[in-house]
């Protein structure tokens, strides 16, 4: 059973969508970070939220993390081949080090 | 852009082999991680260091071994490869941020075991 559920498991869009991925656990995690992986490559961290209800902001992609701190969201606005990749959360249980990945999110931006 | 590197970036090996995957970084972490990726699974901690001489095993039980005789240098040894070896393998090292730590990963090794 997989600590971190991320949707949908694939998802293809033209440029100029927006679109909206999703992270979510039944456990508390004091950390939840996304990365963005890209064939051949190892994963980049993007961002890392901390507080329940906390919102980020990356240029067009926006970072939501649950009031409960279970659960997350990723949204980019008017989506480009550049955002193609496979986007993974990882979550950071509280007094633990190590992270806990989901399977991610495969992300197809067609021109 | 993290300086962690790992050798080699893909492998092709037949079965009983012996193989090292290399890795290193060059940020002065201490703590490291191997991880197993296979296409949509989630990554898999396997193995990990907290510092010179210390090492854990990870969430997944893994055939291999790995040693951390140098801060910088963290490889992963499979004393006779198998075919269901064949994976992804992402080498971390990681710092705090804040109260946060922060994952640094390699390229990863392409591993094909026939």
């Amino acid at each position: 059973t997989q600590l971190l559920e991320q949707s949908p498991q694939f998802l293809s869009i033209q440029e100029g969508e927006n679109l909206t991925v999703y992270c979510n656990s039944s456990s508390v995690f004091s950390s939840l970070q996304w990365y963005r992986q890209e064939p051949g490559e190892g994963p980049v961290l993007l961002v890392t939220v901390v507080t329940g209800g906390e919102v980020k902001k990356l240029k067009r992609l926006t970072f939501q993390f649950g009031d409960a701190r279970k659960d997350s969201s990723l949204h980019i606005t008017a989506a480009q081949p550049g955002d193609t990749g496979l986007y993974l959360c990882a979550g950071e249980k509280p007094g633990d080090y190590k992270l806990s990945f989901g399977a991610g999110t495969t992300v197809t931006v067609r021109a | 852009e993290a300086d962690i590197y790992q050798t080699p970036r893909y492998l092709v090996i037949g079965t009983g082999k012996k193989i090292t995957l290399e890795c290193s970084q060059t940020m002065g972490h201490d703590k490291m991680y191997w991880y197993q990726q296979d296409p949509g699974m989630e990554l898999h901690l396997i193995h990990y260091s907290y510092g010179v001489n210390s090492t854990e095993k990870g969430d997944l039980s893994s055939e291999s071994t790995v040693s951390r005789i140098r801060t910088e240098h963290f490889p992963l040894t499979l004393e006779s490869a198998r075919p269901s070896h064949t994976s992804q393998y992402l080498c971390a090292s990681s710092e705090l941020r804040g109260h946060q730590e922060t994952q640094y990963f390699g390229p990863g090794t392409r591993l094909l075991v026939l």
